[in-house]
């Protein structure tokens, strides 16, 4: 079945550092491909999304693209904050099923330190 | 545009007991879906309702069921509660349509003793 792989973490950085956290996703379908976020204590936020091949997803300086051929939607930005520190989902929606259910990598949590 | 809400916060309760817990839709959202979030684990899609239907269903065994209301908002019920239940659940409603972005309520965090 589908299903998305995200790097493990905690991902540990300083203020103004680039991030990278890779995601790479199986799909028997042409899948939509999400980022969420999940603050301390709170619900999942959408930060980005991508529908169809070489789409580029942009949100508040966080970018990601998706590529088919390596079947991956990796997360960059190129300076973080301390408040980007939070746990960050990679998640895929297949069209193949009747449904748009989302299918979630185990996250990956972000510490930026000043 | 009111957010997706969802009670209560927290709940204990103990094996065997059963729940009921509950979310209001985003204004405008006709399609509503349930995921369980286990300690550092990712959402694990339970079902899906649309126009008070069920339309999808995740790996979860029958006590596991839910409702959705002719206002869009709905409830997950769980019967014979397990210790492995424990978790945070969360709701996410949409408009109609496949690339419509689903919205998610902060959760309910439930805890089995």
């Amino acid at each position: 079945g589908d299903s998305v792989t995200q790097m493990e973490g905690p991902v540990t950085l300083s203020e103004e550092a680039f991030l990278t956290i890779n995601c790479t996703y199986t799909a028997t379908g042409y899948p939509s491909l999400f980022w969420y976020v999940q603050y301390p204590g709170e619900g999942l936020q959408l930060l980005l999304k991508a529908t169809k091949a070489d789409d580029k997803g942009s949100n508040k300086g966080f970018e990601a693209t998706y590529r088919k051929e390596t079947t991956s939607f990796h997360l960059e930005k190129g300076s973080v904050q301390v408040s980007d520190s939070a746990v960050y989902f990679c998640a895929l929606s297949d069209l193949s099923y009747n449904t748009d259910k989302l299918i979630f990598g185990t996250g990956t949590r972000l510490q930026v330190f000043p | 545009e009111t957010g997706v809400t969802q009670s209560p916060t927290h709940l204990i309760k103990t094996r065997g007991q059963q729940v009921t817990l509950r979310c209001s839709s985003q204004s405008g959202h006709n399609t509503v879906s349930w995921y369980q979030q286990a300690l550092g684990q990712g959402p694990q899609f339970i079902f899906q309702y649309y126009r008070e239907e069920e339309n999808g269903r995740g790996n979860f065994p029958p006590r596991f069921s839910g409702l959705q209301f002719p206002n869009y908002s709905s409830e997950l019920n769980v019967n014979a509660l397990e210790l492995d239940d424990s978790a945070l659940y969360l709701c996410a409603s949409k408009r109609e349509g496949f690339q419509e972005t689903q919205y998610f309520g902060p959760g309910t965090r439930l805890l089995v003793l």
